[in-house]
């Protein structure tokens, strides 16, 4: 089955210490992001790529980091920097233009002890 | 400013108790409204799109409506597997890309 894959489902985090949260998704989407959902908010955009080697931040990047190498792939780094991490991350992939319907994975649950 | 806003926050309905939640939206321009269904601890699973005012779809008990201000998301004799947090995002006119995503509204229904 086609889908998103993201990894690992909890991690806990100590502070002062970088974290890699892993998406791969097999639906042939050129288009991946992710986005920030804490309670009682909209879900932000941290970062996204239209196309491998090429991404873009969106409205809270700072803190965070990310590569696309590949086209299935687009991991998050959570770095030192970021100062209020606690939080729950959502991969997603879309087809054609940017935006539109959006495919989500069943996020990654980030706690900082 | 643009802006997206879903009311209620929290609805509590009966089994086969109908009604409608609601997303209203302030942006410069609408390029496309989405309806995402989400249950607690997976991510958000998309169940709608609405392009231009009078636009409606529809999918088992629900249906989707949309106005030059406003969506609704009518529920019609929901079951107690309906309940979940219900997200409306907005994609904006724009040169860039710009999606605003509202708080949502978590629905349950009682058995």
């Amino acid at each position: 089955d086609g889908g998103i894959t993201q990894s690992p489902k909890y991690l806990f985090r100590k502070e002062g210490q970088n974290v890699t949260l892993s998406c791969e998704q097999n639906l042939n989407h050129d288009a991946m992001y992710w986005y920030r959902q804490d309670p009682g908010q909209g879900l932000r955009l941290i970062y996204y790529s239209q196309i491998v080697n090429d991404f873009q931040k969106g409205d809270i990047a700072e803190g965070y980091s990310v590569s696309r190498e590949k086209k299935e792939s687009f991991p998050l780094t959570v770095t030192s920097a970021q100062k209020n991490p606690t939080a729950f991350y959502l991969c997603a992939s879309s087809s054609g233009r940017l935006g539109g319907e959006l495919f989500f994975g069943e996020g990654s649950r980030l706690t900082v002890l | 400013e643009d802006q997206v806003t879903q009311s209620p926050e929290a609805l509590r309905l009966q089994e086969g108790e109908s009604s409608s939640l609601n997303c209203s939206y302030t942006v410069s321009g609408l390029r496309g409204l989405f309806w995402y269904r989400q249950d607690p601890g997976k991510g958000p699973e998309f169940l709608f799109t609405l392009y231009s005012a009078g636009e409606e779809k529809e999918k088992e008990r629900l249906k989707a409506t949309l106005t030059k201000k406003e969506s609704f998301l009518h529920i019609t004799a929901p079951k107690p597997e309906d309940s979940a947090t219900y997200l409306c995002a907005v994609q904006v006119e724009t040169g860039g890309f710009k999606t605003i995503f509202g708080a949502g509204t978590r629905l349950f229904v009682k058995a």
